[in-house]
């Protein structure tokens, strides 16, 4: 069975930074490519970014390039978001989800239940 | 960057009613087009992919057609468990854009 499991959101100053996990299972983690989406209180579904199997590409949404980085350690098959610069307009809750194919069609057959990130002082 | 767009943003139906959502790109997609059911609290739910095809285990009284930049997602005989928010998400070329959602209730 095929289980992701956010953690590490929590509360943040603005300008602060934050670091979200996805912990893979039931499945092998390094086959599929994985992406970040996000929902705002009261607002739709926002995909944030996206990264191959392998790593080696990584895509984002202009709201946070250059303030936010993806990455995955396959041998902990663990997902990663490295938030920084953090501002009120980034309070959300924070779904991982999984590619359902090998060679990444860059949408998702599965999500973790999210983790909230409330950017505020 | 591709827009998405979807309508209507909301609409009210009746249990056994028949639904339909479009969803417009501002370029063609061809067929790299996907539906979601997302419920207050619970985790977004793919429903139908690649325009049309039904992902495994969701009621065939989901359908999807279209191709290039108009799509429609139609639920026939809405069931009390179907209102929800659906959204529609392309995987053309990145950034994997999200429409805004159209909000079904009763």
């Amino acid at each position: 069975e095929v289980q992701l499991l956010e953690s590490g959101g929590g509360l943040v100053q603005p300008g602060g930074s934050l670091r979200l996990s996805c912990t893979a299972s039931g499945f092998t983690f390094s086959s599929y490519a994985m992406s970040w989406v996000r929902q705002a209180p009261g607002k739709g579904l926002e995909w944030v970014s996206a990264i191959s199997g392998s790593g080696g590409s990584t895509y984002y949404a202009d709201s946070v390039k250059g303030r936010f980085t993806t990455s995955r350690d396959n041998s902990k098959n663990t997902l990663y978001l490295q938030m920084n610069s953090l501002r009120a307009e980034d309070t959300a809750i924070y779904y991982c989800a999984k590619d359902p194919s090998h060679t990444s069609s860059w949408f998702a057959d599965y999500w973790g239940q999210g983790t909230l990130v409330t950017v505020s002082s | 960057d591709i827009q998405m767009t979807q309508s209507p943003s909301s609409v009210s139906a009746s249990v056994g009613d028949s639904v339909t959502i479009t969803c417009r790109a501002s370029q063609t997609i061809y067929t790299y087009l996907h539906w979601y059911q997302l419920k207050s609290g619970k985790a977004p739910q793919l429903l139908i992919y690649a325009a049309s095809r039904l992902q495994s285990g969701v009621p065939s009284r989901f359908s999807g057609s279209g191709s290039g930049t108009d799509f429609t997602l139609t639920i026939s005989s809405l069931q009390p468990e179907d209102f929800a928010t659906y959204y529609c998400q392309q995987s053309y070329s990145p950034p994997f854009t999200f429409g805004p959602g159209t909000k079904v209730d009763i």
